[in-house]
């Protein structure tokens, strides 16, 4: 059984760094095809894709916003961390990490476990 | 980078009624192409991957097709429970998977 939980501060201070961590259990990020993904949606608006960590430690950003994220991971501790720096009022949103695999002859199931997400304001 | 479009933003449908939400990339994504659906304070749910394949425990009344820049996502009898958000996502231009910005579904 996969599950996912996102964690952080609820509240950031505008040009702080936010820091976010992603508790999963279920599956081992060291496992061939594995990935986990963070995605953002702000209060009434759309999905927006941040990020995407694989198990070889292959890192995908979005363009938009490469500048502003790192992605990381902690095998061990079955944990993928986001930060993202210099954050903006426009950034508060619901942050949640999700699951990905590629399957087998190349198939890629996208973002089939989710966590159940984190919201995170930022405002002075 | 790709530009995904959902149409219409808002689909009135009464239930047991054929729903079908439109999504249209701004270049090719093959068959890379996801359906989720979100409700109200949860996290969306994956329905559709590969542009026709229904993910783990999906019921057969959705239904994806389609390739390249045009796709459509089919409820064929619409339940009460499908009343929601649906986003379409496409996974195949790197670096980025881009969602759209998501049909209403709504009860007429």
């Amino acid at each position: 059984q996969i599950t996912l939980k996102e964690s952080g501060p609820t509240l950031v201070k505008p040009t702080q760094t936010l820091t976010l961590t992603c508790t999963f259990s279920g599956f081992s990020l060291s496992t061939s095809g594995v990935g986990v993904g963070w995605i953002r949606q702000p209060p009434g608006k759309a999905l927006e894709w941040l990020a995407l960590l694989y198990w070889d430690d292959d890192k995908r950003y979005s363009p938009s916003l490469k500048s502003r994220l790192t992605i990381t991971k902690d095998t061990s501790k079955n944990q993928v961390v986001l930060t993202m720096t210099n954050m903006d009022p426009v950034d508060t949103a619901t942050y949640y990490c999700a699951h990905l695999m590629i399957a087998s002859r190349g198939v890629i199931i996208p973002f089939d476990y989710w966590g159940q997400g984190t919201l995170v304001t930022v405002s002075s | 980078e790709i530009v995904m479009t959902q149409s219409p933003a808002t689909l009135s449908v009464s239930p047991g009624e054929r729903a079908t939400l439109s999504c249209r990339p701004s270049q090719s994504v093959s068959t890379n192409l996801a359906w989720y659906q979100q409700k109200p304070g949860q996290a969306p749910r994956l329905l559709i991957y590969g542009a026709s394949i229904r993910a783990t425990g999906i019921p057969a009344r959705f239904s994806g097709s389609g390739s390249r820049t045009e796709f459509t996502l089919t409820i064929s009898s619409l339940q009460s429970e499908d009343f929601a958000v649906y986003y379409c996502q496409q996974y195949n231009n790197w670096p980025a998977y881009t969602f759209g910005q998501g049909t209403k579904l709504e009860i007429k």
